[in-house]
């Protein structure tokens, strides 16, 4: 069975910091990775995904993932926060035969100060 | 592209009462839908599949006859909570894909289920 775990429940850092944010992955085979963003109250966000190739992935609004199958990790990265950037964000891993029953991890809230 | 709809976005419904919530894809066909449960300051757990055309698959520990699921069609799955208690007040989020799962899932918006 699959399963997520992000080690982090919340951080906090400035506005014009940079972000990391940590998941871990456990899986037998390659996984389909992603990573979500949910606002209070709201549905979730794809922020990016990973399913094969270039390690390093691209998502929206300045964030990027690295896949690191030595450490079965996936964590999520952002140069530079905005305040607009204070959310839920989930990591999430896939079968890739059946990329849509996604397990979540419990989540990271994140809290950017001014 | 790839929205999906939601609906209600909130409800509140008495104890013993049934209440639907919808899923639609607007802009795409989705044979296949998922609807997830999320407790307040909690993750998502998947709930079901559901699959146009047939029967739904329920994950280990959901009661299928409390919580029924169609997908009637290829835009629209629908989840009803039947006889309401106030334990399943919930976030409930449905999510789908426009191709079978290769770009990724677009989740709904959710809706706030309260039953008091």
């Amino acid at each position: 069975a699959q399963s997520v775990t992000q080690p982090d429940i919340h951080i906090t850092v400035s506005e014009g910091a940079s972000l990391e944010l940590r998941c871990n992955y456990s899986y037998g085979a390659t996984p389909y990775l992603f990573w979500y963003v949910q606002s209070p109250g709201q549905g979730l966000q794809l922020l990016l995904k990973y399913f094969s190739g270039d390690t390093l992935v691209q998502g929206i609004k300045g964030f990027e993932a690295e896949f690191k199958r030595s450490q079965s990790s996936f964590n999520l990265r952002k140069p530079s926060v905005h305040w607009s950037d204070a959310a839920e964000y989930f990591c999430a891993v896939a079968a890739n035969t059946n990329a849509g029953k996604s397990t979540f991890g419990d989540g990271t809230t994140l809290t950017v100060k001014p | 592209g790839a929205v999906v709809s939601q609906h209600p976005s909130r409800v509140i419904c008495k104890s013993g009462t049934s209440v639907k919530i919808e899923c639609r894809s607007l802009d795409f066909q989705a044979t296949t839908m998922f609807w997830y449960r999320q407790f307040p300051k909690q993750s998502l757990m998947l709930m079901a599949t559901s699959n146009e055309g047939s029967k739904a698959t329920y994950e280990q520990g959901v009661e299928k006859d409390k919580f029924l699921i169609n997908h009637a069609s290829l835009t629209l799955s629908t989840l009803t909570v039947t006889s309401a208690h106030p334990e399943d007040s919930s976030f409930y989020i449905c999510s789908a894909s426009p191709s079978g799962g290769a770009s990724g899932y677009t989740f709904g918006s959710g809706t706030r289920l309260t039953v008091v």
